[in-house]
């Protein structure tokens, strides 16, 4: 069966330091992967989504940025976070022909 | 980004009593989605709609694609506890291997003891 790793769970990181969240599916070749952002009581905000190896698009404009180095991971980043980059980070994968199925989150703080 | 419209946002029910949400948009999907999240956790896929007019049950849920294409809704009948969370609908047009999904602004679903 398919899984959904990411971490970390929970992540406090200071204002102008990097980012780096990373997800890997297991059970399934070339998913599709995406990158939510969910804020405090909201709803889910697509920020990044990929259909291969090394190929990123980009939903809104931001200070974060996505890298796909292998099939199945997903890589989150950011050089110098802001405090507005506090939020859920949600992690999905899909086969491109089926609904998404989501990775348990990081709770981002940005202190 | 693009967002559906969901409600309501919020209800506040007694246990055993029945739920209803919808989602509306005014854009087309040929699939739509309902998930539930519970706090500090991944949203869940409770059921998954392909067809419009489908009618699709898992236990006491029943969710419903509207013939429009632009709505869906989700019943629960006969609330328990652990229904407590947020459901979230989500559309999409799942055809070329590229789909994304648009979400609802949730609905949070208290039970009063």
């Amino acid at each position: 069966s398919q899984t959904i790793h990411q971490w970390p769970a929970t992540l406090v990181q200071p204002v102008g330091s990097p980012l780096s969240l990373e997800c890997t599916v297991e059970g399934t070749s070339n998913p599709n992967l995406y990158w939510y952002r969910q804020a405090a009581g909201r709803g889910l905000q697509l920020l990044f989504y990929s259909v291969g190896i090394g190929q990123i698009s980009s939903e809104v404009p931001q200070n974060l940025s996505a890298s796909r180095p292998q099939d199945r991971q997903f890589i989150l980043s950011s050089k110098k976070l802001l405090l507005s980059d506090s939020g859920f980070y949600l992690c999905a994968w899909s086969t491109g022909h089926s609904e998404a199925f989501f990775g348990q989150g990081t709770r981002l703080t940005v202190v | 980004g693009q967002q559906l419209n969901q409600s309501p946002q919020s209800m506040f029910i007694q246990e055993g009593e029945d739920v209803s949400m919808n989602c509306t948009s005014s854009s087309i999907f040929n699939t739509w989605l309902w998930y539930k999240q519970d706090p500090g956790e991944g949203p869940v896929l409770l059921i998954a709609l392909y067809k419009a007019g489908e009618l699709t049950s898992n236990g006491r849920l029943t969710a419903q694609f509207g013939i429009t294409r632009k709505d869906s809704f989700l019943n629960i009948s006969a609330s328990i506890p652990s229904d407590v969370g947020i459901y979230f609908c989500a559309g999409a047009n799942i055809n070329f291997g590229n789909e994304k999904l648009t979400f609802g602004t949730g609905t949070r679903l208290t039970i009063i003891p």
